[in-house]
């Protein structure tokens, strides 16, 4: 059974851009939990979707945005991009939101 | 948020078992108590969890205190591969959110 993916694995943007990163789930998986990670605040919960529904929300500001489709599949959204968004974002899938599987990980830069 | 307390960093000697700590003392009686590691800024990894009674893989050993303020992860016989930070979880069972602390930097020396 593949694991999560996360596309791209890397990415470089400018302050102001905005960005969409992708997560593949599990084949199953109906969850799909987003996570910030940088090195002064670890790691952050944003947000988490189940069946297309956002079913939880961590405490980041409107600018981080998600949304999950019918397959599953899911993606997350930064608008005007500053200068501490550069950190690793990660994605995780579980079939009802226990155990969790994360994936490799988006590595955003922004400049 | 986070709702659980770990030593910073830990070593152990290749071969010989890791003994990881885990303070909840908040933990609610619903709450499960997960274990994940994550090596060089790779996704984590699943490990264990359990909610009350003692709990073991092929990856490691949970041992949850009778009171379940506490618990301990023990790798049997580390390797140099088990070199990572360790994070106990408890999980929201409303929210299904995951609080990652800081984790134990765990460094097992040849």
């Amino acid at each position: 059974k593949a694991g999560v993916t996360q596309t791209p694995r890397y990415l470089i943007k400018t302050r102001g851009q905005q960005v969409t990163l992708s997560c593949s789930p599990i084949s199953g998986h109906r969850s799909v939990s987003w996570y910030q990670q940088t090195p002064g605040q670890g790691l952050q919960f944003l947000f988490e979707y189940f069946s297309e529904t956002q079913r939880n929300k961590g405490n980041f500001p409107g600018r981080f945005s998600g949304r999950q489709f019918s397959n599953s599949r899911s993606e997350m959204n930064v608008s005007t991009l500053e200068l501490g968004d550069s950190a690793l974002y990660l994605c995780a899938s579980s079939l009802m939101g226990n155990e969790q599987f994360f994936g490799p990980g988006t590595r955003l830069t922004v400049l | 948020d986070a709702k659980t307390t770990q030593p910073t960093s830990m070593d152990c000697a290749e071969g010989r078992a890791a003994n990881l700590p885990c303070n909840h003392s908040t933990i609610s009686g619903n709450e499960y108590v997960y274990w994940y590691r994550q090596i060089h800024s790779q996704g984590p990894q699943y490990i264990i969890h359990g909610l009350k009674n003692n709990e073991t893989n092929e990856m490691a050993s949970l041992i949850i205190t009778e009171d379940r303020k506490s618990s301990t992860l023990i790798l049997p016989h580390a390797t140099l591969r088990d070199t990572a930070v360790y994070y106990c979880i408890v999980r929201v069972e409303a929210g299904n959110q995951f609080y990652f602390g800081t984790g134990t930097s765990l460094t097992v020396i040849p």
